[in-house]
């Protein structure tokens, strides 16, 4: 069965650190997508890219956040500074269509924890 | 008032007992209703959704919404242990652009004890 992978599934670093996260969706998959998820609260999107460009995104999502899709196969998010409260978990997903009909396929997550 | 809420329980029932999951919202643009499924340390994996008010089934689950009360639920009949796990209502609007800008609830924790 198809699935979402994302590398690392654990990452710690140190506040002001840059941090790169993976995600390579299913392969015939156009739409693509990162969520969050901080400790006992809800998932949160972030942003939705298609077509080598960013479709929509959150006030989360701010200057320090950037997503590129650098090869036909990876998908990465980039904090470029991180601050203590960027520790989450990261989802990245995918969808065939832009939505509803299709499915949207989360991957296991990235721990990101900033110290 | 928060967009989207869910009582995060937790749920405690016994193994083929019928379980009832609800949500409701503030936002009226919500178009399309979704029901995930979160096990420990795992992605969201989705289990039901539907745009309409009325009933969905599919095998022993059945999602519900009520659209002029702002309300959702999702039953699960004969409940087993395997579906110990966290479920999560999320709700998307008909933008132009995705439709799967999901907006979630914060997931109720069900425990199914054999």
């Amino acid at each position: 069965e198809p699935e979402v992978t994302q590398t690392p599934s654990h990452q710690v670093t140190q506040m002001g650190q840059e941090v790169i996260l993976r995600c390579v969706p299913i392969s015939n998959h156009l739409y693509f997508y990162w969520y969050r998820q901080i400790l006992g609260q809800k998932v949160e999107f972030l942003v939705s890219f298609y077509n080598n460009e960013i479709s929509e995104k959150s006030e989360i999502f701010d200057d320090q956040f950037s997503v590129e899709r650098p090869d036909g196969s990876n998908f990465t998010l980039k904090i470029r500074s991180t601050k203590l409260e960027d520790s989450a978990m990261y989802f990245c997903a995918s969808s065939r269509d832009r939505g509803p009909a299709g499915e949207l396929f989360f991957g296991e997550g990235s721990r990101l924890t900033v110290l | 008032q928060k967009e989207v809420e869910q009582d995060p329980g937790p749920l405690s029932v016994p193994e083929g007992a019928i379980v009832s999951l609800n949500c409701t919202y503030s936002n009226s643009a919500f178009q399309y209703f979704m029901w995930y499924r979160q096990y420990s340390r795992k992605g969201p994996e989705l289990l039901m959704y539907t745009y309409s008010s009325g009933n969905k089934e599919d095998g022993r689950f059945t999602a519900q919404v009520d659209k002029s009360s702002k309300y959702i639920s999702l039953f699960i009949r004969d409940s087993q242990p395997s579906d110990s796990a966290t479920y999560l209502c999320a709700m998307s609007e008909n933008s132009g652009g995705s439709n799967y800008k999901l907006t979630f609830g914060k997931g109720t924790l069900l425990t199914v004890n054999p």
